[in-house]
């Protein structure tokens, strides 16, 4: 299995409401990634986990709350967004961080209207 | 401050060779990804460089000049499903991955 799956492909959510983004990884790999992307955009990067650790956090703000439950899975949960939060978002998984040949596998994306 | 360009958007023909350039200026450098991105989609690995040269893998190759802070990615035999976003991306010296704005590459029939 060399695929990173994401759901949902689309989500539309109020300011209010509470949802989460997953993603799944089948590879054995040990690095997780959350990113954002805007439209003709590159990927901007929010969270990196290192064997279930949170490694970075690239001064994300709260309403984005990453989980990784475990090596294979990572969640973001989303929360009190505003509409500039609109955007592609992007989960990857690499065999490890810190490591040259360190190939990215990016998921399809979910992507997110705030409204 | 690290910087990556690389042109906003080119233009080719079916058939033809097209070479987008990418130069950088990072914290050190640990090898430099060209990704393709289709419009809406994830982006998918190209090619990874480490040491200077050329790399080839099929219709695609992949070239480094560490010393000029240099690379491009060849495209031969242009076919429409070619037109994409190219993105080119650098590890610096802490292993994180700057990237560039990305190349958007229409292909003309």
């Amino acid at each position: 299995d060399t695929e990173v799956t994401q759901t949902p492909k689309h989500l539309v959510m109020g300011m209010t409401n509470k949802k989460s983004l997953k993603c799944e990884q089948h590879m054995g790999h040990r690095a997780m990634y959350w990113y954002k992307q805007k439209a003709k955009k590159p990927p901007e990067l929010m969270f990196v986990y290192s064997y279930e650790k949170l490694s970075i956090n690239e001064s994300v703000p709260s309403r984005f709350s990453p989980e990784c439950p475990n090596s294979s899975l990572l969640n973001l949960h989303l929360h009190a967004l505003q509409p500039e939060d609109s955007a592609l978002y992007l989960c990857a998984s690499s065999p490890v961080v810190g490591s040259g040949a360190n190939v990215l596998t990016f998921g399809a994306g979910s992507r997110l209207t705030v409204l | 401050g690290q910087n990556i360009d690389q042109p906003t958007e080119m233009t080719a023909t079916e058939g033809a060779i097209v070479q987008i350039n990418c130069t950088y200026q990072t914290s050190g450098f640990n090898g430099l990804f060209w990704y393709q991105q289709h419009a809406g989609e994830a982006p998918t690995f190209l090619s990874y460089n480490v040491l200077d040269g050329l790399e080839e893998k099929g219709r695609f190759s992949s070239f480094l000049s560490r010393s000029k802070g240099y690379s491009y990615l060849l495209l031969k035999e242009l076919q429409m499903k070619d037109s994409a976003s190219y993105l080119c991306a650098v590890m610096d010296s802490n292993y994180q991955l700057i990237w560039g704005a990305g190349t958007k590459l229409i292909i003309k029939p």
